[in-house]
């Protein structure tokens, strides 16, 4: 079955400082990829995604995040944290019909 | 603006006693919903699917009787939790895809926290 691989669940960083949060999925065939973002007390939204063209894909608020198909892995970054990156972050694979989410890494930035 | 809206945001029941959450469709009809539970520290685990006018698709290791799904109309989805126990404890989110595939990006309500003491 499908699984998405998260790891460093708690991860602690000053203003500034740059992010970058694994994700692995298992899914060999075609697979689109989402990274979600829960703010505290909202929500779970869309950060970005990536279904075809250029690996490099950007989303909202400065972060991006790279598919590299040989590695299984579509990992998220920001050069630059603030403060209000204080969040719980899911990676998201859908392949095969199915949709599987990591557990969630909860990125403090301290300000 | 919000295109989930689900209810309770929380709730604290009894062991035995029987639980309903919302799930609206703000901004569209949605033909297919999704109920995700997790745990903490866990992913999102899809427990069903939620098909307007059919029987809600579950998931394997998911009870049926337990978790009653309703699905009446292109706005709402319910969940009831039936005969709650301390191990239903949990958090449960509902969602509704941002498209008419399966692949589309989801659109969540902001999840209903039930405790069962």
């Amino acid at each position: 079955a499908q699984s998405v691989s998260q790891h460093n669940h708690h991860v602690i960083l000053s203003e500034a400082a740059s992010l970058e949060l694994g994700c692995n999925y298992s899914y060999g065939g075609t697979v689109n990829l989402f990274w979600y973002v829960q703010y505290p007390g909202q929500h779970l939204q869309l950060l970005l995604k990536y279904f075809s063209g250029d690996p490099l894909v950007k989303g909202i608020k400065g972060f991006e995040a790279e598919f590299i198909k040989s590695k299984f892995s579509f990992n998220l970054r920001k050069p630059s944290v603030q403060w209000s990156d204080t969040a719980e972050y899911f990676c998201a694979a859908f392949g095969n019909n199915r949709l599987a989410f990591g557990k969630g890494n909860q990125v403090v930035v301290i300000p | 603006g919000a295109v989930v809206s689900q209810h309770p945001s929380w709730v604290i029941c009894k062991s035995g006693t029987s639980v309903k959450i919302e799930c609206r469709s703000l901004d569209f009809q949605a033909t297919t919903m999704f109920w995700y539970r997790q745990f903490p520290k866990q992913s999102l685990m899809l427990m069903a699917t939620s098909n307007e006018g059919s029987k809600a698709t579950y998931e394997q290791g998911v009870e049926k009787d337990k978790f009653l799904i309703n699905h009446a109309s292109l706005t709402l989805s319910t969940l009831t939790v039936t005969s709650a126990h301390p191990e239903d404890s949990s958090f449960y989110i509902c969602s509704i895809p941002g498209g008419s595939s399966y692949n589309s990006p989801l659109h969540f309500g902001n999840g209903t926290r039930l405790t069962v003491t």
